[in-house]
């Protein structure tokens, strides 16, 4: 079937430090990807998608690259700030029929000063 | 911008209550969802809609319904609230070609007693 992995967390960090949260999906077919962020007490916003491979989204500094591949959609950021610490939701979709977002488990991050 | 609106923030219910969440999204989309969030479980995919008077059964419908009237409105309804229903609750809007992604309201944390 199809689905989502992410690396589990929480993932803490240092602020300006470099982040990677790792995601891994299994899809028949030829998925859009997304990046969804959810600060503290909200809902979801999504912070960046790709919708073919080598896409590259981005988005207040943060970065993701559509790789087929190695079917992964790894979120980078060169320098975190503490505003970042959120929980980050990988997902997938397929085309066609009334296809729904396919979310990974989502993983904590938490930047100290 | 597309904006989701769930009608409140907060709630408190008792056992037994009829409950209803309401969302309202203002950009003319077909598609709609109703999720609830717990900790360690993840995003769950209650009810979906696609056209007005249109619905679907999501992962975890069961002690749930759904009304939807309006384009724009889709309400949520637990018939007799429990306390296993204590939840943030999220909905969210899509256009039909939902490879776009959704666009999430801020969530209902509904807390029965």
């Amino acid at each position: 079937g199809n689905s989502v992995t992410q690396m589990e967390g929480p993932v803490t960090l240092s602020e300006e430090a470099f982040l990677t949260i790792n995601c891994t999906y299994t899809a028949t077919g030829y998925p859009s990807l997304f990046w969804y962020v959810q600060y503290p007490g909200e809902g979801l916003q999504l912070l960046l998608k790709a919708t073919k491979a080598d896409d590259k989204g981005s988005n207040k500094g943060f970065e993701a690259t559509y790789r087929k591949e190695t079917t992964s959609f790894h979120l980078e950021k060169g320098s975190v700030q503490v505003s970042d610490s959120a929980v980050y939701f990988c997902a997938l979709i397929l085309s066609g029929g009334y296809n729904k977002l396919i979310f990974g488990a989502g993983t904590r991050l938490a930047v100290h000063p | 911008d597309v904006k989701v609106t769930q009608s409140s923030r907060y709630l408190v219910k008792r056992t037994g209550e009829k409950v209803f969440l309401e969302c309202v999204q203002d950009m003319d989309h077909e598609n709609m969802f109703w999720y609830r969030q717990d900790p360690g479980l993840g995003l769950r995919l209650i009810y979906f809609s696609y056209d007005v008077k249109m619905k679907e059964k999501g992962d975890i419908p069961e002690g749930y319904s759904v009304s939807r009237e309006k384009k724009e409105r889709f309400s949520l309804i637990l018939e007799s609230a429990s306390t296993n229903q204590t939840s943030m609750y999220l909905c969210a809007s899509s256009l039909e070609r939902v490879l776009y992604g959704y666009t999430f309201g801020s969530g209902t944390r509904l807390t029965v007693v």
